[in-house]
Formats: C-alpha cells, structure tokens, sequence
C-alpha cells in the first residue's frame, strides 16, 4: 500500500514551452502533497506544499507564477512548469502524506524534465 | 535552525561490514526523523524513522540511534549487501507528516 504515481516518468520539450506533471496516490487519500526538485548528486529541495482545495505554499525563492500547482482532489496534485527554461531541467518528485498515517510521507518515482 | 548536516558524503564498505551514517539537527523543536533510501532516477523511498522518546529503532538490518541531547542521530545498516548501495538521505519534521527538512545524502558504495 501507500503508493504514489508520477506521470510521464520523463519528457523532453523545447525552451519555452509548458509541461505538466501529475503526481497520484493511487490506494490511499492523502491531506498533504509536496513538491520537491533534485539536481544531480543533490539532495531534494522542498518546492512547495499543497492541501486538497486550497493554494500551495511555495518556498522561499520558488516563483509560483513559474510553477503552476493544483491539487484538484485528496488523490492527485499537478504541477505545471511555464515557459520551461534549460535551467528548469531537473528531477522532480512529489510525495504525499496519507489521511491514515498522517507521519509519513511516501514518495513518487520522480520525473526527469529535460529543456532544450 | 532548519538545517540537517550529514556524514559522510560518500562511503564505500566491503559486503557484511556495517556503514554508519551520521545526521546532526539544530533545530529543538524537531521530533520526527525518518531516513530514506534512493536509488539513481528514482524518488526516495521510507526505511525507517524514529521519535525522540527512544534511543533507538531497529527494523531488520536497519537502526537508527538518537542521542537527543546531542542532537545527532545514525543509520547503521547491518551485514550490509551490495543491494544496498544507494544514495541516504536523512531528514527531520517538526509535526509528523509536515514538511521535511533533508541532509546532503550519503552516497554508500558496498563492494562484493
């Protein structure tokens, strides 16, 4: 149990465009879903927080006009990268808190982002 | 306040030997502290996380010690395979379930 999805596992796509990724807990609920982004040989940085029907809460220095988050329901967050740069390209990963174990936070496989 | 350091960066042990790694926390008000295990282009995953009522957790070949009143806690991975070589992260939440703060990683190497 406690498994979350991460769609596409990786895409490619040109400067300037826009790309989502989705982030499922796909056999359990979860009140809480995090965003974190990982450069190469780093450790995950907390991108921002969101709670099922209200807006994210974006860490300092993460512009939220950039990096579009709707967590439409208790099973899904998106995250919409815009106008994606080369220095937009990392490893993003999601993770989410379930309502049944609240302590934990379980992680999604991650998606790679590559800008051209 | 909110940082997490962690040792070493990198550490390389011969199969069976116990590698330890080592995380130390500022910030008192820290009272959940799980470890995540991270293999290359793949997100992280649970091992294991303890509280500071205890001193230690172990769950099969995996312990965590807490020392809270020096705010350092380890991982100590018994009869270590080479299966286990991955990337360590620990980390440390106020509330259970809030946001996590993370170390730097351990980058483990077990060599057959």
């Amino acid at each position: 149990g406690a498994v979350v999805s991460q769609h596409p596992s990786w895409v490619i796509c040109k400067s300037g465009t826009s790309v989502k990724i989705e982030c499922r807990s796909l056999d359990f609920q979860a009140t809480t879903m995090f965003w974190y982004r990982q450069f190469p040989k780093q450790s995950l940085m907390l991108m921002a927080t969101s709670n099922e029907g209200s807006k994210a809460t974006y860490e300092q220095g993460v512009e939220k006009d950039k990096f579009l988050i709707n967590h439409a329901s208790l099973t899904l967050s998106t995250l919409t990268v815009t106008s994606a740069h080369p220095e937009d390209s990392s490893f993003y990963i999601c993770s989410a808190s379930p309502l049944r174990f609240p302590n934990e936070q379980f992680f999604g496989p991650g998606t790679r982002l590559t800008v051209l | 306040q909110q940082q997490v350091k962690q040792s070493p960066q990198s550490l390389i042990v011969q199969k069976g030997g116990i590698p330890i790694i080592n995380c130390a926390y500022e910030n008192t008000a820290f009272d959940y502290f799980p470890w995540y295990q991270q293999f290359p282009g793949k997100g992280p995953a649970l091992l294991i996380a303890i509280r500071p009522d205890v001193s230690e957790k172990k769950e099969g070949r995996f312990t965590i010690s807490f020392n809270k009143s020096a705010k350092q806690f380890s991982l100590h991975i018994m009869d270590s395979q080479p299966g286990d070589s991955a990337t360590y992260f620990c980390a440390a939440a106020e509330t259970s379930g809030s946001r996590l703060t993370f170390g730097e990683g351990t980058q483990l190497t077990v060599n057959p």
